[in-house]
């Protein structure tokens, strides 16, 4: 297994300019998320989805936005960058069946944004 | 709401001492806590986790953690600190009776450094 998957690995944009960071999984895990770490602030939560079809927000959630059409692939798109948006971020997956499951997360794809 | 608490930025022990990096939790229901491990330029590793029964849990590389409910803390220790221990620790919980059951929430991360 490959686990869970990120690219680009790293990534400058100007201004105003879309994206979207890959994040797939090999596991059949049904719960996937996307978390942005800064310096100082640990990791947090931008969304999140608990099957294909379903996503919701979590604390982080403006300027991005989520869309989960397979099991194995949730992408995370920056629709106009903002230098706030610098960061590295980071794609994560576990089972549901049992809620005790640790996550597993990619690399990260570290983000500048100019 | 959940939240984790990390109360110290960074922690330098020597090699061969024990460490302890602290971690305490508030969640309204029951927690499920978890620690992992950052090292440089990669993503987060799964150390251990506390579900239910034992207090004392092991995980990886020697780590253990102690939940204490009364004192709603779970920090993880090591008898005998190496070098190749200095990474950056994260702490996270998740209430499993909560409407955010499904959410894991992090802190803000303990810089370990292991002195040679």
């Amino acid at each position: 297994n490959a686990g869970v998957t990120q690219t680009p690995k790293f990534q400058v944009l100007k201004t105003g300019q879309s994206m979207t960071l890959q994040c797939a999984q090999d596991m059949n895990h049904e719960y996937m998320s996307w978390y942005r770490q800064d310096p100082g602030m640990g990791l947090r939560l931008i969304h999140y989805s608990v099957g294909a079809g379903i996503t919701d927000q979590g604390e982080v959630p403006n300027g991005y936005n989520v869309s989960r059409s397979t099991t194995e692939d949730f992408p995370l798109r920056l629709l106009s960058a903002a230098p706030s948006q610098t960061s590295v971020y980071f794609c994560a997956s576990r089972t549901t069946g049992t809620a005790g499951n640790e996550q597993f997360f990619g690399p990260g794809t570290r983000l500048t944004v100019l | 709401a959940q939240s984790v608490a990390q109360p110290e930025d960074q922690v330098n022990v020597a090699e061969g001492n024990p460490l302890t990096v602290k971690c305490t939790y508030s969640v309204s229901g029951n927690p499920y806590l978890f620690w992992y491990v950052q090292y440089p330029n990669r993503g987060l590793q799964f150390l251990l986790k506390y579900i239910t029964g034992d207090n004392l849990v092991k995980g990886s590389y020697g780590f253990e953690a102690e939940f204490n409910k009364s004192q709603t803390s779970f920090h993880l220790k090591k008898p005998s600190a190496l070098v190749s221990d200095s990474a950056l620790y994260f702490c996270a919980v998740r209430d499993i009776t909560g409407a955010g059951s499904y959410q894991l929430t992090f802190g803000k991360g303990t810089k370990l450094s292991v002195i040679p």
